[in-house]
């Protein structure tokens, strides 16, 4: 299995400042035939179901605020919250799928500092 | 707008068996894969499998396979994931989610609490 490693596991921002957690998976999840990488980053906030923010490593879901972005390529990932809102506090996974078993990341804890 | 309703909690005994069951509304069931997560207390996302109704096929994660069974009745629009021989670490909240390929899992159920206990 593609095993997920993000980092780091807990995290504390203060209002309006940057948040940036990173994703690494243990080979590569850039698919050669559309040049395309199967990674996907979801928010959970306490008490919910995750919820779908990011596709193809940097495609925004509809209606995902615009200060979430995601960003690389082959097995190194980024989220960045441009500037943290209270809402934002939650935990934060990537997953792969780019094999058929799909893998998630271990999830990093984001708090207001 | 595709929407997963899942059936009840559930307390079970170790060594049998649970039936979780995820119901589709909004969409066309059968058009998308569905696929199981589940989450233990206090832990993270584990993938169990996933099924394509419109071919039937299934795919399982390595740690659940043999254990775990994942079917559709598309007459009822519902998928089923039946996990047997319980044992206390399956006690957690496990979510359908709709599959939609490329576009990852962007649909998720309300979750269903399962507790193993004896």
């Amino acid at each position: 299995d593609i095993v997920m490693t993000q980092s780091p596991d807990s995290l504390a921002v203060s209002l309006g400042e940057r948040a940036t957690i990173n994703c690494k998976s243990s080979q590569s999840v850039l698919h050669s035939s559309n040049n395309k990488n199967y990674l996907a980053w979801y928010q959970q906030q306490a008490g919910q179901p995750p919820k779908l923010l990011i596709y193809w490593a940097s495609t925004r879901e509809s209606g995902v605020p615009d200060r979430f972005s995601g960003s690389g390529s082959g097995t190194d990932f980024t989220l960045t919250i441009s500037s943290l809102q209270a809402e934002d506090v939650a935990v934060y996974y990537c997953q792969q799928y780019y094999s058929s078993s799909y893998t998630f990341g271990q999830g990093t804890k984001l708090e207001i500092k | 707008q595709v929407q997963l309703v899942q059936s009840g909690a559930e307390v079970k005994k170790p060594g049998s068996s649970v039936k979780v069951s995820c119901k589709a509304s909004g969409g066309t069931f059968g058009t998308y894969a569905i696929s199981w997560v589940r989450q233990a207390p206090g832990q993270g996302l584990a993938w169990m499998g996933g099924i394509i109704p419109m071919f039937g096929t299934t795919h399982y994660a390595q740690r659940f396979q043999g254990r775990v069974t994942i079917t559709t009745d598309e007459s009822k629009s519902t998928a089923y994931m039946e996990l047997s021989s319980l044992r206390s670490d399956d006690t957690a909240v496990y979510y359908c989610v709709r599959d939609n390929s490329g576009h990852a899992l962007d649909v998720w159920g309300q979750g269903t609490t399962v507790t193993v206990s004896s």
